[in-house]
């Protein structure tokens, strides 16, 4: 079964610092990898994606994260943080090919003290 | 380009009462998406729609949940009766021809 873990609650970074946040995934195939923001009392902002291709994928407001097979991994990285980047983040995988649901993460909270 | 509505932001009903919540999707997007959000969790999701036919309603719980999405557009999704259990943010997501899916505000409901 398709699953992803975010092994962190929390990440706490200084505004101008790199960051990053981690996600795990197990799937069956090829994963279709996706990294989602929520800020408070708002819905889900589409970040990124990993489909195939580049295993560094770029995405919206200067996030980036990294297809890694060996490890299972699909990190979000920023090289610069910013206060306003503080957030709630969620890694999520495609399900199975039948359907397209969104598989998620527990969620990481990203905090940018500047 | 407009997004994903959603009606209403925040409801407030007793147990065993029932709710309605109303979804909009992105213009032309033909699968429509809802999920429960539970505080502290990742977004479940409850039915998946491609245009007005049910792709899966495997973790929606059948006895008190429904949904319909009349003419592929809009969806409802209604429960009846609420339980405590059932308080969570409920999202609405639409896509299109790419894989990444779009997300409503999403509705806030307390269950009391």
């Amino acid at each position: 079964a398709q699953s992803v873990a975010q092994p962190e609650d929390q990440v706490n970074v200084a505004e101008g610092n790199p960051l990053t946040v981690k996600c795990t995934y197990s799937v069956s195939g090829n994963p279709y990898l996706f990294w989602y923001v929520q800020y408070p009392n708002r819905g889900l902002q589409f970040l990124l994606k990993y489909i195939t291709g580049d295993n560094l994928v770029k995405g919206s407001y200067g996030f980036e994260a990294e297809f890694n097979k060996s490890q299972t991994s699909f990190h979000l990285k920023k090289p610069s943080a910013l206060v306003s980047d503080s957030a709630l983040y969620f890694c999520a995988v495609r399900g199975p090919s039948n359907t397209g649901k969104l598989i998620f993460g527990q969620g990481t909270t990203l905090q940018v003290k500047p | 380009e407009a997004g994903v509505a959603q009606s209403p932001r925040y409801k407030i009903i007793e147990k065993r009462q029932s709710v309605a919540f109303w979804c909009n999707p992105i213009s032309g997007h033909a699968t429509l998406y809802w999920y429960q959000q539970i505080l502290g969790q990742g977004p479940k999701l409850l039915i998946q729609f491609q245009n007005n036919g049910v792709v899966d309603d495997s973790q929606l719980p059948k006895d008190r949940f429904s949904a319909e999405r009349l003419k592929g557009v809009d969806s409802t999704l209604k429960i009846q009766p609420a339980k405590l259990e059932d308080s969570a943010v409920y999202l609405c997501a639409s896509s299109g021809i790419g894989y990444e899916q779009y997300f409503g505000p999403g509705t806030r409901l307390t269950v009391t």
